[in-house]
C-alpha cells in the first residue's frame, strides 16, 4: 500500500521567504506528527494532530513555525520568514494511533540560503 | 543531559557477526521502545517495536528492555553489509503521543 508521502522533497529558499510543506499520511492513520532532522543527529520532534486537533506543539522552535491538518488527513508546515538556521530535514510520521508505531515519508529537505 | 543517550559510533563488526547497539533514556514514566534504521540520505524506517520488558525477537533482529535500569537494546545477529546504517533509539511517554530520539549509532559491516 501506499506509504507516507511528502512534497516537494527539496526546498531552497531566501532567507526570509515563506515556505509550506505537505505531508500526505498513510489512509486510515489516525496520528500524524513532524520532526526535524539536522545532520548527524535525531529527528526531533516538533507537533504532532490526532485527527485535526493539534495536540502538541512543544517542540515548534518559533512562533514563525505553524502546522495545520484542517480535514485530519493532510498536514501542512509552514515555515514564514525562514532563517539560515531552519535548514534541515523536515520528516512526517503517521500512525494508526497516538502509540502506535510511526511510519516516515521521504521528508523535505530545506536548504535557507 | 539528552533524554535518550546512544553510543555515536562508528560500531563496526565483521559479517556474521552480532551487533550489540544499546540505548539508555531518562524518562521512567516510558511506555513504547523502537528501533529505527535510517541509511544515509533516507528517512528512518522502523525495525522493532518493544513495549514490556523482556525480550522480542523478529528475523535476525532482538530488541531487549529493562525498564529497571532504563535500558533498551537492539540485538542483530549474522550481520550483513546491507545492515550497514544509522540505527535510532526511540521512546514514547505515558502521556505524550510524541517519540524522542536519540541520535544514532553508526554501525558498518564489513565483509
Amino acid at each position: 500500500g501506499a506509504g507516507v508521502s511528502q512534497s516537494p522533497r527539496y526546498k531552497v529558499a531566501k532567507r526570509g521567504q515563506d515556505v509550506a510543506l505537505r505531508c500526505d499520511p498513510i489512509s486510515g492513520h489516525v496520528s500524524l506528527f513532524w520532526y526535524q532532522q539536522a545532520l548527524g543527529q535525531g529527528p526531533e520532534f516538533l507537533t504532532y494532530f490526532q485527527n485535526e486537533a493539534q495536540l502538541d506543539k512543544s517542540g515548534l522552535p518559533s512562533d514563525r513555525f505553524f502546522a495545520e491538518r484542517p480535514e485530519g488527513s493532510v498536514s501542512t508546515l509552514k515555515i514564514q520568514r525562514t532563517q539560515q538556521e531552519d535548514s534541515a530535514v523536515y520528516l512526517c510520521a503517521s500512525s494508526l494511533d497516538t502509540y502506535n508505531e510511526q511510519f516516515f515519508g521521504p521528508g523535505t529537505r530545506l536548504t535557507v540560503l | 543531559q539528552k533524554e535518550v543517550e546512544q553510543n555515536s559510533g562508528p560500531l563496526s563488526v565483521p559479517e556474521g557477526a552480532i551487533a550489540s547497539l544499546n540505548c539508555t533514556y531518562s524518562d521512567r514514566g516510558s511506555q513504547s521502545f523502537f528501533w529505527y534504521r535510517q541509511y544515509s540520505g533516507k528517512s528512518p524506517e522502523l525495525i522493532m517495536s518493544i513495549y514490556s520488558n523482556g525480550d522480542k525477537e523478529d528475523g535476525r533482529f532482538t530488541a531487549q528492555l529493562n525498564k529497571a535500569s532504563q535500558y533498551v537494546s537492539l540485538l542483530i545477529r549474522d550481520s550483513q553489509p546491507s545492515d550497514s546504517a544509522t540505527y535510532l533509539c526511540a521512546v514514547s511517554g505515558a502521556n505524550a503521543g510524541k517519540s524522542t530520539f536519540g541520535d544514532g549509532t553508526t554501525l558498518t559491516v564489513k565483509p
